[in-house]
């Protein structure tokens, strides 16, 4: 059964400190990764999709890239209102999306 | 360009009841997804319909059905509620690509079976 799986399950980061989220898939068939941020109480919006290995694709201060078994979100000099929770999602030749259980990341000032 | 619109935004409803979700949405879009997400099981797909046509299914019981409209318009139907169902409803919308292509979603509505 495919899956994906993300970490770590939370992160608290001080105002300006760089860091990394990591999404692991199943690899077969893979048709596109995709990064969503939520809010409390909201539907997910939409950051990234990358298709193929060595792809990457930036968003002020988020950076997605992708290997050939795991895709990071590389967050740098974080701000509070980056603090959501980060949700990875794979599809593999249909519109459904499985989704890892996601990263939530908290930014302190 | 307009989003994803969902209505009603929030629900209230007994158990034993049905409901009938409605999702709009992008224009141009011609596929529409539905997922239910909880606490505990994260966001879990429901089903996908593309021309009116359900294109794809997910493991749910048969109470969960869909529906799609010649103008891309999308319901969804949960009969017999039960407790377990209390859930937010997301729709996403895309244009079809099967599994290419960027997904938007909706911002909800929020089922709660009493």
């Amino acid at each position: 059964e495919d899956q994906v799986t993300q970490s770590p399950e939370a992160l608290r980061l001080q105002e300006g400190e760089s860091s990394s989220l990591n999404c692991s898939y199943t690899v077969s068939g893979l048709r596109g990764l995709f990064w969503y941020r939520q809010d409390p109480g909201k539907g997910p919006e939409f950051l990234f999709t990358l298709y193929s290995a060595g792809e990457e694709k930036e968003k002020e201060r988020l950076k997605a890239t992708l290997t050939k078994k795991e895709s990071f979100l590389h967050i740098t000099a974080p701000k509070p209102e980056d603090s959501a929770t980060y949700l990875c999602a794979s599809s593999y030749n249909t519109d459904k999306l499985i989704f890892g259980t996601g990263t939530r990341l908290q930014v302190f000032p | 360009k307009a989003g994803v619109t969902q209505t009603p935004r929030y629900l209230i409803k007994t158990r034993g009841q049905q409901v009938t979700l409605s999702c709009s949405p992008i224009s141009g879009h011609r596929s529409v997804s539905w997922y239910q997400q909880t606490p505990g099981q994260g966001l879990q797909f429901l089903f996908e319909y593309f021309s009116e046509t359900q294109r794809n299914k997910g493991n749910f019981p048969g109470r969960f059905s869909g529906r799609q409209f010649s103008n891309s318009r999308s319901e969804m139907n949960v009969s017999t509620l039960e407790l377990g169902d209390s859930a937010l409803y997301l729709c996403a919308s895309s244009r079809g690509d099967r599994g290419r292509g960027e997904q938007y979603f909706g911002p909800g509505t929020r089922l709660t079976v009493t």
